[in-house]
């Protein structure tokens, strides 16, 4: 059984500060990283992706893949009380059809 | 507008009752897929369509059925057979199925009285 494993929260950040949210997986085979933001009674919308180890930078948001110890993380600099969502991370292996998603981090950025 | 539809915004069934849940694109994207989402867990697929004509069980894909005549289209319908239904449906759409950046469609969000 594939899984991608999330600390559920609440994580409660206070405003202006970095929130860091993380993510594990256990098929040693995945090769493809999503962020996904949801906002309460919302769809999910992409926020970053990530294939390669390595850091990768999107404005204030930063993906960050070690795959040797399968893990992604997900930095936001400068939280603003906007950022206050459900955050799931999902992997897939190249080619697979299917994502697997995790049970998402309930981030809250306190003003 | 380029995007994912999905109607309706909230849908009400009786027991006992088949409903039919739209999901439209014009991203001209290959692949689509059906989930659900129930409170504090992750989206579980239901199926998914990677060409027209052609879709695939996802994990949870009892008493559901789908179709895909068209590229654009990707109905669910949610039968009698689903035994708890209440929950909340998106829609999603890649590409293809290899390049897996999926985007969402705003959800509809069904209630079984």
């Amino acid at each position: 059984q594939k899984e991608v494993e999330q600390n559920s929260g609440p994580l409660s950040v206070p405003e202006g500060a970095i929130a860091s949210l993380n993510c594990t997986y256990s098929d040693r085979g995945s090769q493809s990283f999503f962020w996904y933001r949801q906002y309460s009674g919302k769809s999910p919308e992409l926020i970053m992706s990530i294939y390669s180890n390595g850091d990768k930078e999107d404005g204030r948001f930063t993906a960050q893949l070690n795959k040797a110890s399968q893990y992604v993380s997900l930095l936001i600099r400068d939280s603003q009380p906007s950022d206050s969502a459900t955050y799931l991370c999902a992997a897939t292996n190249f080619g697979n059809e299917k994502l697997t998603f995790g049970t998402g981090t309930r981030l809250t950025i306190i003003p | 507008d380029g995007g994912i539809t999905q109607s309706p915004k909230y849908l009400f069934r009786k027991e006992g009752q088949n409903v039919t849940l739209s999901c439209e694109q014009n991203l001209n994207h290959d692949a689509m897929y059906w989930y659900r989402q129930d409170p504090g867990q992750g989206l579980r697929l239901i199926y998914y369509s990677q060409i027209v004509n052609d879709f695939q069980k996802g994990d949870i894909a009892e008493g559901y059925s789908v179709s895909r005549e068209k590229k654009e289209s990707f109905p669910l319908t949610v039968t009698s057979a689903q035994k708890n239904p209440t929950a909340f449906y998106l829609c999603a759409s890649s590409i293809s199925s290899a390049y897996n950046e999926q985007f969402f469609g705003p959800g509809t969000r069904l209630t079984v009285l």
